[in-house]
């Protein structure tokens, strides 16, 4: 079956950094996708890996590895307003979409 | 503004009871979804629209019918709601042919609790 992984909760100090890690197993692959979803909000697209590699946006980097299966989203520079939950999602071979059920970052003054 | 919207925010519904939940976007995207979310689960997918004319089902299409008449709207069906299907259902749209990166769009979503 098809199955990503990514931490239930994180906790994070404001102004520090902390990296989210999603593991996925799908059936084909044709990109990752970070969202951000703030409580009882819509999702909102961060970032799009499909190359190895690290993505850089602002205080938000995505990383990409194939061959392990594995991204990670680093967040810099934490604030306040980060305080929400991140979804990993894959795009697999039929271009459909695979959700993780999300981690929700906690920051702390 | 554009975007996606979505009616209504916020329903309760009797179990049995027949309920439409709408989805309208102004962006002119050719791909359509709907998801629900619920606590602990990822986004499911539940039906989607490749182009007006056309549906498919998804991950859990059961209890539930979606048609695509035009670009715009994307309605979603429960035929007889059941408790189970208690969640917060997302619409969401993507240009799958002009976007590099299939980038989705969601509505702010509508919240169904069915007693």
């Amino acid at each position: 079956g098809q199955n990503i992984d990514q931490p239930t909760e994180m906790t994070a100090t404001e102004g520090a950094i902390v990296q989210i890690n999603c593991t996925y197993q799908t059936s084909g692959f044709n990109g990752l996708f970070w969202y951000q979803q703030h409580a009882g909000e819509a999702p909102t697209f961060l970032s799009y890996n499909v190359l190895d590699g690290l993505e850089e946006k602002g205080r938000f980097s995505s990383f990409l590895s194939r061959s392990k299966g594995y991204s990670y989203l680093l967040l810099k520079e934490l604030q306040m307003k980060d305080s929400a939950s991140y979804l990993c999602a894959v795009m697999d071979s039929n271009y459909q979409l695979i959700w993780g059920a999300g981690t929700k970052l906690i920051i702390k003054p | 503004i554009a975007g996606i919207t979505q009616a209504p925010t916020s329903q309760i519904l009797a179990a049995g009871r027949r309920m439409t939940l709408r989805c309208t976007q102004d962006m002119r995207h050719n791909a359509m979804y709907w998801y629900r979310q619920d606590l602990g689960l990822g986004l499911r997918l539940i039906h989607y629209s490749n182009t007006a004319g056309t549906t498919g089902k998804g991950e859990v299409p059961d209890g539930y019918s979606v048609s695509r008449a035009n670009t715009d709207d994307f309605p979603l069906t429960l035929a007889s709601a059941v408790p189970s299907q208690t969640s917060v259902y997302f619409c969401a749209s993507s240009d799958i042919v002009t976007g590099d990166t299939g980038e989705l769009f969601f509505g702010e979503g509508s919240r169904l609790t069915v007693l």
